[in-house]
């Protein structure tokens, strides 16, 4: 089974920052990749899909990156609502798909 | 709008059963595969279950396989999760999400809690 690793598994950030979250296969599995985000006692959002697409209607603020084993997912002004976690997904092995740890983006 | 409603959810016993449901709005139902994703308290999402838009192929993580069964009434517009010889590791909010090829999962369901416990 592929093995999704997400680093860090948290950290602070003040409103403003930049802040760059990776994701790490087990194997390759070329674009096939999802980010996620989640709110306390909400379901998961989906923010990016094909590793680099913006899913339609989420701020331009995220972008993602990457192919093959390592990923990044990058939120280049963090704002209030973006204080979540995020996951990554391969669905490389479709239609299972195998999700991060996750990383929890605390506020400084 | 794509709404996705899960119930059925609640306390069950070791070794006991449940059944959730997952009812759809908003697409046309019958033209789309579902999966199940569970999140045990705390922790990470799991992927559980997947059946084509009409049902000929199901898929199972290893953790719920021969236990669980996922399956749809395309007349009803819904989707379900059998479970049986439920664990205390079972335990776990349920979502129900719409597939999509390209995303995977792109709507979710606000989820149901089920709790194995004595």
């Amino acid at each position: 089974a592929i093995r999704m690793t997400q680093s860090p598994s948290s950290f602070s950030a003040s409103t403003g920052d930049r802040v760059t979250i990776t994701c790490r296969a087990s194997q390759g599995i070329s674009s096939y990749l999802a980010w996620y985000q989640q709110k306390p006692g909400k379901a998961p959002k989906l923010l990016i899909y094909a590793a680099s697409t913006l899913q339609s209607g989420v701020p331009s603020r995220f972008s993602g990156s990457g192919s093959g084993t390592d990923f990044t997912l990058t939120i280049s002004c963090l704002q209030s609502e973006d204080f979540a976690t995020y996951y990554c997904q391969q669905y490389y092995s479709y239609p299972e798909g195998t999700f991060g740890q996750g990383t929890k983006v605390e506020i400084k | 709008q794509v709404q996705l409603v899960e119930s059925g959810g609640g306390v069950v016993q070791p070794g006991g059963s449940l059944r959730l449901s997952c009812a759809a709005s908003g697409f046309t139902f019958s033209s789309y595969g579902m999966h199940w994703v569970r999140q045990a308290p705390g922790k990470g999402l799991e992927w559980v279950a997947f059946i084509r838009y009409d049902g000929s192929n199901k898929y199972y993580a290893d953790s719920v396989k021969g236990r669980f069964t996922i399956s749809r009434d395309n007349s009803k517009n819904t989707l379900y999760l059998q479970m049986n010889s439920l664990r205390a590791e079972d335990t776990a909010v349920y979502y129900c999400a719409k597939d999509n090829p390209t995303t995977v999962h792109d709507y979710w369901g606000q989820g149901t809690l089920v709790t194995v416990s004595s």
